[in-house]
């Protein structure tokens, strides 16, 4: 079952322009991940925001979580055509066992248009 | 390049047929987890094996096995095939220490296209 849902499920932007993608799922989490996707390609970590923080940066990247609405976003600042990709939040939980699962959202696709 | 290898990168079948992927996880990583990209159902976990041991279950068909090797290497046996089973399928590592906390980044291999027709 889906925990996270991006939206939009595409978004198209000039060179140079931010991107926001938003995230929301549904039960408690130890942590939310968003992961890029080059076409085809295997996914690629970008950020791993803990339940206990509310904002987290990593070069052109801003990721903030709310968790009382269960909720995280994906900023990208000064966008690049290179940033052309699908990206994807997936959300950590205890599935039991010592073990921890993470369950992805169906993406934002993001065109990046030079 | 995540240090995750897969083999083969692409496989077409018939059927009915049966085949295995194969995941050589990052050095040092004692987790490997197999995932399942589709169209119309996203990236679905399946699986997780921890240091030979079946770990975690997801959504995966009990058409579907898997299994950890003492080297860490694991591959996933997907038999009596439908065309339903057309996907990428992708293996990632972390270093997945017992009671590990949350911050184990899983690392993705490239995936196996699976094509059955």
């Amino acid at each position: 079952s889906q925990q996270g849902e991006e939206d939009p499920q595409a978004l198209s932007i000039q060179e140079g322009e931010n991107a926001t993608m938003n995230c929301s799922y549904k039960t408690s989490i130890n942590n939310l991940q968003w992961y890029r996707q080059n076409s085809g390609r295997g996914l690629v970590h970008l950020i791993l925001i803990r339940s206990n923080e509310r904002e987290k940066h990593s070069g052109r990247l801003r990721v903030t979580l709310d968790t009382s609405k269960k909720s995280s976003s994906l900023l990208i600042t000064a966008s690049r055509a290179a940033d052309t990709a699908s990206y994807f939040c997936a959300t950590e939980t205890y599935s039991g066992a010592g073990s921890y699962q993470l369950t992805f959202g169906k993406g934002t696709k993001l065109s990046v248009i030079p | 390049d995540s240090g995750v290898t897969q083999t083969p990168k692409h496989l077409i079948t018939a059927t009915g047929q049966r085949v295995t992927l194969r995941c050589s996880p990052r050095s040092g990583d004692l987790s490997v987890y197999w995932y399942q990209q589709s169209l119309d159902q996203g990236l679905q976990f399946l699986i997780q094996y921890y240091n030979g041991e079946e770990r975690a279950k997801g959504n995966i068909l009990e058409r579907f096995s898997a299994q950890q090797f003492p080297d860490l290497h694991s591959e996933l046996n997907l038999s009596s095939l439908e065309l339903g089973d057309s996907a990428l399928y992708f293996c990632a590592s972390s270093v997945g220490a017992s009671g590990f906390p949350s911050t184990d980044t899983q690392y993705f291999g490239p995936g196996t296209r699976l094509t059955v027709l």
